[in-house]
């Protein structure tokens, strides 16, 4: 079974707008971790927000947002007021402490996030 | 600081020739280190990871390998290359369980 899930391949957003990008995950690992990263088309992965499965309040960091669901195993990205320089792939990832993965960061197979002037 | 860098860029090798890529990282000790592979439009697949100097797990089994002979060296090789090993090649560290940094990538082509 896949653990990590991104459902959008491709989606587009009007600049200045908000955009969701979809994250679903599995693991009966009580302590995970999860990860959104952007790649833009040099291929360098940038590191843009984490998400502790025991932190009480979702994170942000700055016009990133995750909206952490637990029970629903979801783990959406919110990017506020979309710029043209958003236009990247999107990867999901989790780290499950004690599950198979051993502790190494486990990808989805991500959405590529297109912003239109 | 800390960085990582990762070389060379690209690479467009034929098929049966060697491979040898190298990742090393400063401002940092004995970091978990690891490789990934990245098929064209696909997300990333674990290859190897490296819990100390001369600890290699392989998460895929393949032909290829990877090597630690320093703490922060990270070397992926292999032997003799196939049309599938054509990707891109990202290596990461991290000395946190919270944080994973990667380097610039190579982008491999095999011809």
């Amino acid at each position: 079974a896949q653990k990590i899930t991104q459902t959008q391949p491709g989606m587009f957003v009007q600049e200045k707008e908000a955009v969701t990008l979809d994250c679903t995950y599995d693991t009966s690992d009580p302590s995970y971790g999860l990860f959104w990263y952007k790649q833009p088309s040099s291929g360098e992965m940038i590191f843009l927000i984490y998400q502790g499965s025991y932190d009480q309040q979702n994170a942000t960091e700055g016009r990133y947002s995750l909206n952490f669901q637990k029970a629903r195993k979801s783990a959406n990205l919110v990017i506020s007021a979309s710029q043209l320089g958003d236009s990247a792939m999107y990867f999901c990832a989790m780290r499950e402490v004690y599950g198979g993965s051993q502790g190494n960061l486990i990808f989805g197979k991500g959405t590529k996030l297109s912003v239109k002037p | 600081s800390q960085t990582i860098h990762q070389w060379p860029a690209t690479l467009v090798q034929p098929v049966g020739s060697p491979l040898s890529l190298e990742c090393t990282v400063e401002g940092t000790s004995n970091p978990n280190l690891y490789w990934y592979r990245q098929a064209a439009g696909r997300g990333l697949q674990l290859l190897f990871y490296s819990v100390g100097i001369g600890q290699i797990s392989s998460e895929v089994p393949q032909n290829l390998s990877a090597s630690r002979p320093q703490d922060r060296q990270f070397i992926l090789s292999s032997k003799k290359l196939l049309l599938s090993d054509s990707g891109f090649y990202l290596c990461a560290w991290s000395v946190r369980r919270d944080g994973y940094t990667f380097g610039s990538g190579t982008r491999l082509t095999v011809v």
